[in-house]
């Protein structure tokens, strides 16, 4: 099967910096990557979709300024989280497709923002 | 708008013993529907998935889904459970892999 790596697993950073998460999808090309977020025991709420070349096209309420997204290639998106505040703390899972109709999940990547 | 519904937040069962696990959906087209595992602090593992054609679709690990148009589920099921099953569970539903809405999950503890 098809594997998507991210980058770092675990993070913590102080308010007020930015944190880049890394997505990757490892033996495929992916237009188009999913960023989501989870709250502890809960769902996976959508935030973003990127394309690749394009800018992304953000969920309603999520803020495009805070939660940057770029899609630089065919294999890595990026999610920077700008000025984080300990309310940005969670669970960022981000999904590749390739295009088939199935989407291929990464391990996850937890910030915590003291 | 598209919604999915896990009824169950927390189901608990015996090793041996079968589950069945719900899933509703809204959506406005003939759905996408997926059944997603999640063990602590990891991603999302497909389970099945059930895009048209035969309605009873069989998956890894040895689950099952059946989905009914007429009732708008697409319940899971697995005659007879290991303790490595324990996780949460989650429904989507989507057009394609596109914009998938996950369900709520439902959290499976076995008993020894």
């Amino acid at each position: 099967g098809a594997v998507v790596s991210q980058h770092p697993s675990r993070v913590i950073c102080k308010s007020g910096t930015s944190v880049k998460i890394e997505c990757r999808s490892l033996d495929f090309q992916a237009t188009t990557m999913f960023w989501y977020r989870q709250f502890p025991k809960q769902s996976l709420m959508l935030m973003a979709t990127s394309n690749e070349g394009s800018k992304a096209t953000y969920e309603q309420g999520v803020e495009k300024d805070k939660f940057l997204i770029n899609h630089a290639s065919l294999t890595l998106s990026t999610l920077t989280v700008t000025s984080a505040h300990p309310e940005d703390s969670s669970f960022y899972i981000c999904s590749a497709s390739k295009g088939d109709g199935e989407l291929f999940f990464g391990e996850g990547s937890r910030l915590t923002v003291l | 708008a598209q919604s999915v519904t896990q009824p169950d937040i927390h189901i608990t069962v015996s090793e041996g013993a079968s589950l069945e696990l719900r899933c509703n959906y809204s959506y406005g087209a003939t759905p996408y529907l997926f059944w997603y595992v999640q063990s602590p602090g990891q991603g999302l593992q497909l389970l099945l998935k059930y895009f048209s054609g035969d309605t009873l679709v069989q998956g890894i690990k040895g689950f099952e889904a059946e989905f009914k148009r007429s009732q708008s589920s697409f319940n899971l099921r697995k005659p007879s459970v290991h303790w490595s099953d324990a996780a949460e569970y989650f429904c989507a539903v989507g057009q394609g892999a596109q914009k998938l809405v996950f369900g709520q999950g439902t959290r499976l503890t076995i008993n020894p």
